[in-house]
């Protein structure tokens, strides 16, 4: 079973703080994504990765920042958190596209990020 | 630009009853359709999906969905629900891009015992 693991359930930050969230997957998957989950708007994708050091953006960059230096690792980065990156931060790994069309993508617990 | 609609954001039913949820998406082309829920506390996990094939679609746990490409439309179905269906319900959708999937709002299932 495909094992996606967030690094903290819950973080509180302070505006203007640099913060990481790590996730790990233990599949191999190529594909890793990072989304943010708030009520009513469903999940919104803010950066994804195809391959180590590898990252395009998704719908809400802005704030964001990526990295992939690993296959199994895939860290998002609040450049300077402010109050309205308080959310559910959720991490998906997923293989790559198969012949029939895109792989289900494997969710992590989130991450429930506070910043104050 | 590609989106997807389910029609509600909270539904409170009975055990026993039967439940449909909508999700339309708008795109012309080819498209993959998934079903995930989020169990209260757990993680987001794969219900079905439809890549191509037989329209109706039978996941885990009784779920089933169906795919009208008339309609644009792929609605989840359980002919008896049960109080350990209460969770989220999200709705995803890709078409024509290779990684990114387009979700719904998702919607809020409550089973009263």
């Amino acid at each position: 079973d495909v094992k996606v693991t967030q690094s903290s359930r819950y973080l509180v930050k302070r505006t203007g703080e640099k913060v990481f969230l790590e996730c790990v997957q233990d599949m191999d998957h190529e594909n890793m994504f990072w989304y943010r989950q708030d009520p009513g708007l469903g999940l919104r994708l803010i950066y994804f990765s195809y391959d180590v050091k590898m990252k395009e953006k998704g719908d809400i960059p802005e704030g964001y920042s990526v990295s992939r230096e690993k296959k199994e690792r895939f860290s998002l980065i609040l450049e300077s958190a402010s109050t309205n990156q308080t959310s559910m931060y959720l991490c998906a790994s997923s293989l790559p596209q198969g012949p029939v069309g895109n792989q289900p993508q494997h969710f992590g617990d989130g991450t429930r990020l506070s910043i104050l | 630009a590609q989106s997807v609609s389910q029609h509600n954001h909270h539904v409170i039913l009975s055990e026993a009853a039967s439940l449909e949820l909508g999700c339309n998406y708008s795109y012309g082309g080819t498209v993959n359709l998934f079903w995930y829920v989020q169990y209260p506390g757990q993680h987001l996990q794969l219900l079905l999906k439809y890549f191509s094939g037989d329209p109706l679609v039978k996941g885990i746990k009784g779920f089933e969905a169906e795919f009208i490409k008339s309609k644009f439309s792929f609605n989840l179905r359980k002919p008896s629900v049960q109080w350990s269906d209460t969770a989220e319900y999200f709705c995803a959708v890709n078409g024509g891009s290779n990684y990114q999937l387009i979700w719904g709002a998702g919607t809020k299932l409550i089973i009263k015992p």
